[in-house]
């Protein structure tokens, strides 16, 4: 159980294209959903969190019109990278939580997507 | 900043158990500890989590000082696939999680 898809699992994509990578929580409801990014050598570094039916809260230097985040149900949410550009070349993971899995705040990771943009 | 430090890394020879610490001396009453691994390019998978008892599961042990400023990640039996970053991490409702560095466990045949 708790298990986390993502979609695609890379994209290899032109700089100034548009690239939408899908998060799905596949049997559980996740009420919150977040999104990472993590380049080689390092952590991971969260960008933004968003809960179902409500606005993403983004954190610090991460550019909301740049990275679009739509949790639109329970079980999906997508990150639209607009005009991508090579440096936002990186490794992207979602989470996701939601009542009945873990404790209220475990998180189940989806297995990333590997976006490079030329 | 992270609320936990780890070591950077560390070795084990396989079958034998592991010990993964994690200091998290600023810890608060409500916040869970969790514990996560990475595998290169994928991402990361829960291991286990707890409040303030020691915890048990199929893939490891968790126990928790009385205190709860420190715990201790517990792989009974190293195996090659064990070889992963592992994040210890606090967690609570109304706070973000951050990730540190984590420690690179490497697991020797």
């Amino acid at each position: 159980g708790a298990v986390v898809s993502q979609h695609p699992s890379w994209v290899i994509c032109k700089s100034g294209t548009s690239v939408k990578i899908e998060c799905r929580s596949l049997d559980f409801q996740a009420t919150t959903m977040f999104w990472y990014r993590q380049f080689p050598k390092q952590s991971l570094m969260l960008m933004a969190t968003s809960n179902e039916g409500s606005k993403a809260t983004y954190e610090q230097g991460v550019e909301k019109d740049k990275f679009l985040i739509n949790h639109a149900s329970l079980t999906l949410s997508t990150l639209t990278v607009t005009s991508a550009h090579p440096e936002d070349s990186s490794f992207y993971i979602c989470s996701a939580s939601g009542p009945g899995r873990g404790s209220r705040e475990t998180q189940y990771f989806g297995p990333g997507t590997r976006l490079l943009v030329l | 900043d992270a609320k936990t430090t780890q070591p950077n890394s560390m070795e084990s020879n396989e079958e034998e158990p592991v010990h993964l610490p994690c200091n998290h001396s600023t810890i608060s009453g409500t916040d869970y500890i969790h514990w996560y691994r990475q595998l290169p390019s994928q991402g990361p998978e829960y291991v286990i989590h707890g409040l303030t008892s020691n915890v048990n599961n199929r893939m490891a042990s968790l126990a928790i000082a009385e205190d709860r400023k420190s715990s201790t990640l517990i792989l009974h039996r190293a195996t090659l696939r064990d070889a992963a970053v592992y994040y210890c991490i606090l967690t609570t409702s109304y706070d973000k999680v951050i990730f540190g560095p984590g420690t690179s466990l490497s697991v020797i045949p």
